[in-house]
């Protein structure tokens, strides 16, 4: 089955660190990519959706500069989180999309990656 | 479920029991469904999906039902198992335009063994 990978799982830097996550489709090619970050007992909310080639689309309320997103391959993208602080602090997790795939198909999705900033 | 604060809804149910896990969705234009699972720190897992142009689905001791007259979504999981416990997230996309899910808030599924 579609897998996506998704490293490092687990971060804890000091606060003004810059991070980067990164999230690869190992048995498929993805145009699109999704980022979602996920707070304690909450649901996942997007952040941005990554695209191959292109510049990355951002929800309302995400700071593009604070979130840079790269999608430099069909299946890489990466999402480093600049000078990270406290309240950035949470469980990004991203999903990806089969290029191959027609119409309605569900999203695969990483294992994540907790980001603890002191 | 609806969320309540930072508390997930809870279900609680003896192992061997049938489990309804529900859920009401936002947007009338939207065309495509998803059930997914979560365990503990891993991210979601894919069940099962149905399209807004059926009104239900079956697959493996699961089956989802989509009323779209009141916007509401269920997953039934038949003989409810304790490695079934989890989070319980439905998920839609809208019809046209962006390929991202909208979360619901999701509900935890406890099975007693």
């Amino acid at each position: 089955g579609a897998v996506v990978s998704q490293h490092p799982s687990r971060v804890i830097c000091k606060s003004g660190t810059s991070v980067k996550i990164e999230c690869r489709s190992l048995d498929f090619q993805a145009t699109t990519m999704f980022w979602y970050r996920q707070f304690p007992k909450q649901s996942l909310m997007l952040m941005a959706t990554s695209n191959e080639g292109s510049k990355a689309t951002y929800e309302q309320g995400v700071e593009k500069d604070k979130f840079l997103i790269n999608h430099a391959s069909l299946t890489l993208s990466t999402l480093t989180v600049t000078s990270a602080h406290p309240e950035d602090s949470s469980f990004y997790i991203c999903s990806a999309r089969d290029r191959e795939g027609t119409g309605n198909q569900p999203q695969h999705f990483g294992d994540g990656t907790r980001l603890s900033i002191l | 479920g609806e969320s309540v604060g930072l508390h997930l809804p809870t279900l609680s149910v003896q192992e061997g029991d049938n489990s309804i896990i529900n859920c009401a969705y936002s947007n009338s234009a939207s065309d495509y469904f998803i059930w997914y699972k979560q365990e503990s720190g891993k991210g979601p897992q894919f069940i099962i999906d149905i399209r807004s142009n059926m009104d239900k689905r079956q697959g493996q001791r699961v089956t989802v039902l989509l009323n779209k007259t009141v916007k509401h979504l269920s997953l039934q999981i038949a003989a409810t198992q304790p490695g079934d416990s989890a989070v319980y997230f439905c998920a839609e996309k809208l019809r046209s335009g962006r390929r991202a899910l909208t979360f619901g808030s999701g509900t935890r599924l406890q099975v007693q063994p």
